[in-house]
């Protein structure tokens, strides 16, 4: 069973707007939670992560928020460049291991 | 700087046929990971690394084992491959645990007929 998930399969953004991007999860032991951003043809890259201790980290044009009420994590971009076009992939901790979500593709169009 | 690096890069099985995928790391880091990428799945963990001579499975560890016989290699070998093995394979390593930043290489393509 799915212990990270994104609902939303893929997102569409007009460049200079914001773009959000969710994630959900089950475990409630997760400890820390990372987003990773996939071009094709290449292994994922690290963008951002928060601690499950706090609920808000920032990163130049990426924020990261976290709800652990909800068992919700965001993450925001702000200004969208094209650039910016990849697939992210939520992530969360736990006892050595590193689980990640299905992936959320966006596209951010001119 | 290599960083992560995965040999093949591609590959092509038919059922029934044993392989082994190459890892290799020059970071120095403790933990490594093995993944497979399948459409609408997103990554999942196969088995993983503590550090050397220690591993242990992730989500989805039947039909694959790994050794971790020096600290920069990890490897992850099908004895007896399947269809349902054919996907796309990272390797991954982090220096001190899942919450640090992890560097993935750029993945192997295996199909398995």
């Amino acid at each position: 069973d799915q212990q990270v998930k994104q609902n939303s399969p893929s997102l569409s953004v007009q460049e200079g707007r914001i773009s959000i991007l969710n994630c959900d999860y089950t475990n409630s032991m997760f400890d820390y939670f990372l987003w990773y951003k996939k071009y094709p043809a290449e292994g994922p890259t690290f963008l951002i992560s928060i601690s499950s201790i706090k609920d808000k980290n920032e990163d130049g044009r990426f924020t990261v928020f976290l709800n652990k009420s909800a068992k919700h994590l965001s993450l925001h971009i702000v200004p969208s460049q094209p650039g910016d076009s990849a697939v992210y992939f939520c992530a969360a901790s736990w006892t050595d291991k590193l689980i990640f979500g299905t992936g959320t593709r966006l596209q951010v169009f001119p | 700087n290599a960083g992560v690096t995965q040999t093949p890069k591609f590959r092509v099985l038919k059922t029934g046929q044993s392989m082994t995928l190459l890892c290799a790391q020059d970071m120095n880091h403790e933990y490594m990971y093995w993944y497979r990428q399948d459409p609408g799945m997103g990554l999942r963990l196969i088995h993983y690394s503590v550090g050397e001579g220690t591993t242990a499975k992730g989500e989805v560890p039947d039909g694959y084992n790994v050794s971790r016989l020096k600290k920069q290699n990890f490897l992850l070998g099908l004895e007896s491959a399947a269809p349902s093995q054919t996907s796309v394979y990272f390797c991954a390593s982090s220096p001190t645990g899942p919450d640090t930043e992890a560097f993935f290489g750029q993945g192997t393509r295996l199909t398995v007929v």
